[in-house]
């Protein structure tokens, strides 16, 4: 049971815009900074977006993050096939005194 | 740029200690602001946080492995390593290791990842 609820899977068509929710609490996400992880098959999680909503060099455009209260939410738009993944959000707990993580979600590309 | 190569061994017996070193290339060990870090994700399953060291050898682990987790830092080699003891099959993962920038979740660079499995 993972601190933050992810849906356990998402979908859409090549460009398509796909959003992908993190629910958390006031002692994560309501108190810190979000940040999305990219895990492409095999590799490695990759950072994605930091402090809610920025972009680290070389992350395109088309991810977006945002937060609001104790939810948070990914956002795809011009859906590609290299972008079926599986993408988690992680923040630090107040609670925890440590970083948390979604369970994940599975983004398909149909 | 910074990056982190795992090593250690892939197979543990049950009972036994879990070892692993985590080689920073390209930055130091001794960067302020940073917290280096392991995270574990058992197969086919999610991300768990382990802990992390500063520098300094301040630590901060996950209460529900702080029992059986100790982590190190060498300055001199630029490595930091992980000890879990007293490991089951539940403790058989990819453990990753990765640089924290500023104790808040903001993983960035991660290591490749080693799978351990615990086995007899």
């Amino acid at each position: 049971q993972s601190v933050l609820t992810q849906p356990p899977s998402a979908s859409g068509t090549p460009g398509q815009r796909v959003t992908i929710s993190c629910s958390g609490s006031s002692s994560n996400i309501g108190s810190n900074y979000l940040y999305w992880y990219q895990q492409l098959p095999g590799t490695a999680p990759k950072l994605l977006i930091y402090r809610n909503n920025q972009r680290p060099s070389g992350v395109p455009d088309r991810f977006s993050g945002s937060k609001s209260g104790t939810s948070a939410s990914l956002a795809i738009s011009g859906l590609r096939s290299e972008d079926e993944a599986d993408y988690y959000c992680a923040a630090w707990d107040d609670s925890l005194s440590g970083p948390v993580f979604g369970g994940g979600t599975k983004l398909t590309v149909l | 740029q910074v990056q982190l190569q795992e090593s250690g061994p892939g197979l543990v017996k049950p009972s036994e200690t879990l070892s692993l070193t985590c080689t920073v290339s390209g930055g130091s060990v001794s960067s302020g602001s940073y917290y280096w870090s392991w995270i574990r994700q058992p197969p086919g399953k999610g991300l768990e946080w382990i802990g992390y060291i500063y520098y300094s050898g301040s630590t901060n682990y996950n209460p529900s492995l702080k029992s059986r987790v100790t982590i190190s830092v060498d300055t001199s080699k630029n490595q930091f390593s992980l000890k879990l003891s007293s490991v089951t099959a539940a403790d058989t993962a990819v453990y990753y290791c990765a640089r924290d920038a500023g104790a808040v979740g903001w993983f960035d660079p991660w290591g490749q990842g080693t799978l351990v499995t615990v086995s007899s």
